[in-house]
């Protein structure tokens, strides 16, 4: 079993859609989870941080960690064009906190 | 101002040709760190170095040789290339070494084994 499973698509929306992603991970030590946004041929870059469970809210998207289920979502409300990207959630907070762990990547476009 | 900056952007080969792929960071932070992405978008660390020392060596090949010549620098040399050695290589780099931190990504460097 990998240690953290994300679907990886591809998933195409209409514009102003509410997008819902998610992650599943193994190890319930985990304490730490991002979101990276990959642009094509791009490198990964933050988009949101969470630590332990609970929601965050960043405006127009929300991340979300249910430890007790090791479920993480990250939720784009009225999602645009722009958002058109690679979704990879990172994971981290084992083996002394050293290592991030991504999941595969969702391919995600916003059709106009 | 490039935060995270990587050379080549793309880089063809043969087999058995051995290469480099620099990196360098402007951000004064500690910690860099090389992540190989595959054909899949797999994302996988590498290596990770704190202050020159090696901190993380993933189960790599011992084709892959990291060198730090300074905190602002890694460099990854590759010998013996392979066709699977094929994908984007990502520099990174962080304020510390810690997971939680949030790292800053270079451009990526494609390479192509033929």
């Amino acid at each position: 079993q990998k240690e953290v499973e994300q679907d990886p698509g591809p998933l195409s929306v209409p514009e102003g859609a509410i997008v819902s992603l998610n992650c599943t991970y193994s190890n319930s030590a985990f304490q730490y989870f991002m979101w990276y946004r990959q642009y094509s041929r791009k490198g990964p870059e933050l988009l949101m941080y969470t630590y332990s469970s609970g929601n965050k809210e960043d405006g127009r998207f929300t991340a979300q960690v249910d430890k007790s289920s090791k479920y993480i979502s990250l939720f784009i409300r009225d999602s645009q064009p722009s958002d058109s990207a690679t979704y990879l959630c990172a994971i981290a907070g084992v083996q002394g906190a050293q290592k991030l762990v991504f999941g595969q990547g969702t391919r995600l476009t916003i059709n106009p | 101002d490039t935060a995270v900056s990587q050379t080549p952007k793309y880089l063809v080969t043969q087999m058995g040709n051995d290469k480099s792929i620099k990196c360098e960071q402007n951000l004064g932070h500690d910690t860099m760190y090389w992540y190989k992405q595959d054909s899949k978008k797999f994302l996988k660390i590498m290596f990770s170095y704190n202050n020159k020392e090696l901190i993380i060596n993933e189960t790599v090949p011992n084709r892959f040789s990291p060198k730090s010549p300074d905190k602002a620098h890694l460099n990854l040399h590759i010998n013996s290339l392979e066709l699977g050695d094929s994908a984007v290589y990502f520099c990174a780099s962080s304020p510390r070494l810690a997971a939680n931190n949030e790292q800053f990504f270079g451009p990526g460097t494609r390479l192509t084994v033929l």
